[in-house]
């Protein structure tokens, strides 16, 4: 089966960090594009990031840039989030996705929540 | 990097048709064929319905397409069903990343 899972939500104070982690199973992971997506409480999508089978093109929302990191280990089946310098308006669940015709794969999300 | 345009509801009956359009720019919509659309129900995770502007997912029904002229993609819904109220979302290639939509809630009357 198919199958993404997030982890490493949780709540932590303003300027904090946090590492999410997504552990593929079920397909190739090392011959797909990822990315990250995330869901404020009752609003919309936002796409956050993306980073390419390889490790290379890697891209971000201006909203995170230079304060969030994607990294994926081939080797372990697992892309990560390193979220650095939270604040308060980056609570939302975050989802990973597989990224080929569309994001047709999707976890079902780990909740990052910061507030003092 | 603004977030394409979409109404923010729409409505129809069981049966009828309905069309969510999606507005965006040359930089996105307009400029790349890789528009894709996402059901998303209440507490649950987003799907993919359409990818492509107009490729339909194994197992999406084909009551579900979608297209595009110039900088506005369309998902069309025939003979819409209770299972189809949820919110929809349209995302788009934009060069550097995705861009999705602000989302727009489907009511089946």
């Amino acid at each position: 089966e198919v199958q993404l899972v997030e982890s490493g939500g949780g709540l932590v104070q303003p300027g904090g960090s946090l590492r999410l982690s997504c552990e593929a199973s079920g397909f190739t992971f090392s011959t797909y594009s990822m990315d990250w997506v995330r869901q404020a409480p009752g609003k919309g999508l936002v796409w956050v990031s993306r980073i390419k089978s390889d490790g290379s093109g890697i891209s971000y929302a201006d909203s995170v840039k230079g304060r969030f990191t994607i990294s994926r280990d081939n080797a372990k089946n697992t892309l990560y989030l390193q979220m650095n310098s939270l604040r308060v308006e980056d609570t939302a669940a975050y989802y990973c996705a597989r990224d080929y015709q569309g994001l047709a794969v999707w976890g079902k999300g780990t909740t990052v929540t910061v507030s003092s | 990097q603004s977030a394409l345009t979409q109404p923010r509801s729409v409505s129809g009956s069981p049966g009828q048709s309905v069309t969510i359009s999606c507005t965006g720019t040359s930089s996105d919509v307009g400029g790349y064929n890789y528009v894709s659309w996402y059901r998303q129900h209440p507490g649950k995770v987003p799907e993919l319905m359409i990818y492509d502007v107009s490729g339909r997912p194994s197992g999406v029904p084909d009551r579900f397409s979608g297209s595009k002229s110039g900088n506005t993609a369309s998902l069309t819904i025939s003979g819409l069903q209770a299972e189809d109220e949820a919110d929809y979302y349209c995302c788009s290639y934009a060069g550097s990343g995705l861009v999705f939509g602000g989302g727009t809630k489907l009511t089946v009357l």
